[in-house]
């Protein structure tokens, strides 16, 4: 079958630094994605990984491990704006169609 | 705008109606979604288009439901006899394929705002 795993909810102070994991079992891979969603609204496209490492993109960075079947998700000076559902999506097959996990809840407290 | 809009935002029915959602993706996209959210839970695949092909459905779409993108272009997804279940927010997603380009990965989703339906 496939699987995502990620935690339910956190919660981190602005300014400060949350790392969000994602573990997959899945028949496959062919890349994985983060995206973010706001309550109510549509999830946006945060960062890819398809081979091992990190990938850096402003304050957020994305970590892959294919051979642990295991991604991070790191946020740094992190602001209010920040509170949002992240979640965490694999692409099995190669067609683009992608599993997702059941999303991260991150509060951001003042 | 030249996002990804679905229409209607909203649908309350009765069970036992059939209603119908429209997702017109961005323009160069040969690639269409559906999935489905509910609470607390992330998307879950339904069906994909390739230009007018539907190329995959999920075994979660019964026979009640079906989608269609005639031409390539908009697309719609149409489900009869609403049951309570059926509740959720069903997002339309449109993407580049294998394409890509130099800003975009290929297979990075655009999403719409979503239509959500409620069943009473």
């Amino acid at each position: 079958g496939q699987n995502i795993d990620q935690p339910t909810e956190m919660t981190a102070t602005e300014g400060a630094i949350v790392q969000i994991n994602c573990t997959y079992q899945t028949s496959g891979f062919n890349g994985l994605f983060w995206y973010q969603q706001h309550a109510g609204e549509a999830p946006t496209f945060l960062s890819y990984n398809v081979l091992d490492g990190l990938e850096e993109k402003g304050r957020f960075s994305s970590f892959l491990s294919r051979s642990k079947g295991y991604s991070y998700l790191l946020l740094k000076e992190l602001q209010m704006k920040d509170s949002a559902s992240y979640l965490c999506a694999v692409d099995p097959s190669g067609t683009y169609k992608y599993i997702f996990g059941t999303g991260t809840r991150l509060k951001v407290l003042a | 705008d030249t996002g990804v809009s679905q229409d209607p935002r909203h649908k309350i029915t009765k069970r036992g109606q059939n209603v119908t959602f429209r997702c017109d993706p961005i323009s160069e996209h040969n690639r269409l979604y559906w999935y489905r959210q509910t609470l607390g839970q992330g998307p879950e695949f339904l069906t994909y288009f390739q230009n007018e092909a539907q190329l995959e459905k999920s075994r979660l779409l019964s026979d009640r439901f079906s989608a269609e993108r005639p031409k390539g272009s908009f697309s719609t997804l149409e489900i009869q006899r609403t049951e309570q279940g059926d509740s959720a927010m069903y997002l339309c997603a449109s993407s580049l394929g294998e394409t890509g380009t130099q800003f975009f990965y290929p297979g990075e989703l655009f999403f719409g705002e979503g239509s959500r339906l409620t069943v009473l």
